[in-house]
């Protein structure tokens, strides 16, 4: 299947810092990249939804000016948490998909620390 | 809205199959899947069906879908140690977002 790689794995920040999250598409082009969040034992949950160029579109009680998505090119999304909280720890999984929209490859996830 | 029901918790010995069962709400749903999550990792997908097909057959996975129940479910043979994690199941709607179950811890007794 295709790769989609993120950066960092993990990272630990302070609080009120903000951090930056990398979405790769290795071997395809991603017209639509998904954003997820999870915490321990429970399922992924959406946070937004973006296409290449475009506004992100965000799921209702994500905020916006928190969770700040740029999919500026068509192998590469960022997700930049700012002003983070301890609240905001989790792990953040990044998806893709391409030409063949109902294959939706996933990133191995970015688990945030926020001391 | 639309809902993805799975049991959270199956163990089966080594060898033995494995079903893992899923159940859906969204009648139009179009495709469905399996994704596999192990320990601090990402996402795997495993495999996707369909809604026009009632089985899809991969090496040692089978995916049976009852449209008319809206049942999905995932059958891994030879189960062996290294199938142990986190099962999701998923549907999606045209190009709609995926919709995730909570998903299933698969453990396999040696």
């Amino acid at each position: 299947g295709a790769v989609v790689s993120q950066h960092p794995s993990w990272v630990i920040c302070k609080s009120g810092t903000s951090v930056k999250i990398e979405c790769r598409s290795l071997d395809f082009q991603a017209t639509t990249m998904f954003w997820y969040r999870q915490f321990p034992k429970q399922s992924l949950m959406l946070m937004a939804t973006s296409n290449e160029g475009s506004k992100a579109t965000y799921e209702q009680g994500v905020e916006k000016d928190k969770f700040l998505i740029n999919h500026a090119s068509l192998t590469l999304s960022t997700l930049t948490v700012t002003s983070a909280h301890p609240e905001d720890s989790s792990f953040y999984i990044c998806s893709a998909s391409g030409d063949t929209p109902y294959e939706q490859y996933f990133g191995p996830g970015t688990r945030l620390t926020v001391t | 809205g639309e809902d993805v029901e799975q049991s959270l918790f199956l163990s089966v010995r080594e060898g033995d199959s494995s079903v893992i069962n899923c159940t859906y709400t969204d009648s139009s749903s179009t495709y469905l899947y399996w994704y596999k999550q192990e320990p601090g990792a990402g996402l795997q997908l495993l495999t996707y069906i369909f809604s026009n097909m009632d089985m899809k057959q991969d090496q040692r996975l089978t995916v049976l879908l009852n449209k008319k129940d809206k049942h999905l479910s995932l059958r891994i043979a030879d189960t062996q140690t290294g199938d142990s994690a986190i099962y999701f199941c998923a549907e999606r709607t045209g190009n709609t977002p995926l919709v995730f179950g909570k998903g299933t811890r698969l453990s396999v007794i040696a």
